[in-house]
């Protein structure tokens, strides 16, 4: 069984601040994907990383796949607080189930 | 464009009683899978189905069962329910022809069993 171990579970930020979250395991992934979820709704796919190493920007978003393929991070540079959210990594399987870390609960203040 | 729509949002239970949700993909998706919210956990997978037949099975008991419709909607059935199965239940769609294709989830249901 594939196990993702986020870090921090909660996060609480004044607006403009930057933060880094972790998402770890001991398996080695073809590909892990981050996803935010909001209150009262469904998580929305952020971005899919493949190949160890990349680092992939989506705006102030910033994200990273380990060289060894078992780890990524999520770096988020001057918060908004329209950031505020769960953040979650999930691996895929060939036949499309994800696995999903605990998630990230960040609170961005103005 | 319609999305992942799932019906009803918000339901109660009694302990012991049967539940049904409903999902409707969104247009051009025929896989479906349903996922358990536990409050303040990550989604866990229940299971997938697949031209209406389950393709992927989670740790989950047999009181969980679904299908799958000839137009690609799909129920997820709980019997016996627990105070446990409280959580929100969300379904996502993707498209079959494609690996690797982006899965699209609904808002959810959540059910509170008392």
């Amino acid at each position: 069984t594939q196990l993702l171990e986020q870090s921090p579970q909660f996060l609480s930020i004044q607006e403009g601040e930057n933060l880094t979250v972790y998402c770890n395991s001991s398996s080695v992934f073809s590909s892990l994907q981050w996803y935010r979820q909001e209150p009262g709704e469904g998580p929305v796919l952020l971005v899919t990383v493949v190949t160890g190493g990349e680092v992939k920007k989506l705006k102030r978003l910033t994200f990273q796949f380990g060289d060894a393929r078992k780890d990524s991070s999520l770096h988020i540079t001057a918060a908004q607080p329209g950031d505020t959210g769960l953040y979650l990594c999930a691996a895929r399987n060939a036949g499309n189930m994800l696995t999903f870390g605990g998630g990230t609960r960040l609170m961005v203040k103005p | 464009d319609a999305g992942v729509t799932q019906s009803p949002t918000h339901l109660i239970k009694t302990r012991g009683q049967q539940v049904t949700l409903r999902c409707s993909p969104k247009s051009g998706h025929d896989t479906v899978s349903w996922y358990q919210q536990a409050l303040g956990q990550g989604p866990q997978f229940i299971f997938q189905y697949y031209e209406e037949e389950e393709r992927q099975r989670g740790n989950f008991p047999d009181r969980f069962s679904g299908h799958q419709f000839p137009n690609y909607s799909s129920e997820l059935n709980v019997n016996a329910l627990l105070l446990g199965d409280s959580a929100l239940y969300l379904c996502a769609s993707s498209g079959q022809g494609q690996p690797n294709t982006e899965a699209f989830f609904g808002q959810g249901t959540r059910l509170t069993v008392v």
